[in-house]
């Protein structure tokens, strides 16, 4: 079975600290896929990136940067100088294999709500 | 513009009665898919649908139904609506059988209360 863990419930930091929100995951499968979805106070689901299994370069995209580690089963997400708008709850989460033409579902860790205080 | 569209978005109801939430999407997605998301448990999917006429249970469909008659459309029923489906609801959709090569597009969330 897939799982999901974001071990951090919520992470409270001052404006322009770094912060690293933490993922591990469970498969058996060798192919998968992984996300990071934001949620910001509004409610809605933003996609912020995904990472296929075979992939294991690390990615930046301007403040963020996620460190994709299989030896460890961890896609950790990163976010650089922080920012008050950088506050929301983030949900890492796994994509089985396909089965019969499609995968059926994300499989989603609890999150990790994120505050950054001015 | 591209869109998973949700309604309603915030709703009130009463133990018993029943609601729908719509969804609709504007892709020409094939994949469709309900989430539920409550407190310390992250999203967790209700149902999901491959293609038109072809639906299936995701990890938690006690309590709701769903239908696919058209592509565009994948409604949320709840026929005898209780307090324990007082969540926070997400619809999305994918372009093909979504495999994880696919991003999931999700609507705004749809606010469910039950007294």
């Amino acid at each position: 079975a897939q799982k999901v863990t974001q071990a951090q419930t919520e992470i409270s930091v001052v404006e322009k600290e770094d912060v690293t929100l933490d993922c591990v995951y469970e498969t058996r499968d060798t192919t998968y896929y992984l996300f990071w979805y934001k949620q910001p106070p509004s409610g809605e689901l933003v996609f912020l990136i995904r990472r296929n299994s075979f992939d294991e370069q690390n990615e930046i995209s301007g403040r963020y940067s996620w460190n994709f580690q299989k030896s460890t089963s961890s896609f950790n997400f990163t976010i650089t100088a922080s920012q008050v708008v950088d506050s929301a709850v983030y949900f890492c989460a796994l994509s089985p294999p396909p089965s019969q033409g499609g995968s059926e579902k994300l499989v989603f860790g609890k999150g990790t709500k994120l505050t950054v205080n001015p | 513009e591209a869109q998973v569209t949700q309604n309603p978005r915030y709703l009130i109801t009463v133990t018993g009665k029943k609601l729908t939430v719509t969804c609709s999407q504007n892709m020409n997605h094939e994949y469709m898919s309900w989430y539920r998301q409550d407190p310390g448990l992250g999203l967790r999917q209700i149902y999901y649908s491959m293609n038109v006429e072809v639906t299936d249970k995701g990890d938690v469909p006690e309590g709701y139904k769903v239908s696919r008659k058209e592509k565009r459309n994948f409604p949320l029923i709840l026929e005898s609506p209780s307090p324990n489906q007082t969540s926070l609801y997400f619809c999305a959709s994918s372009a093909t059988p979504f495999s994880g090569a696919n991003v999931l597009t999700f609507g705004a969330g749809s606010r469910l209360t039950v007294l």
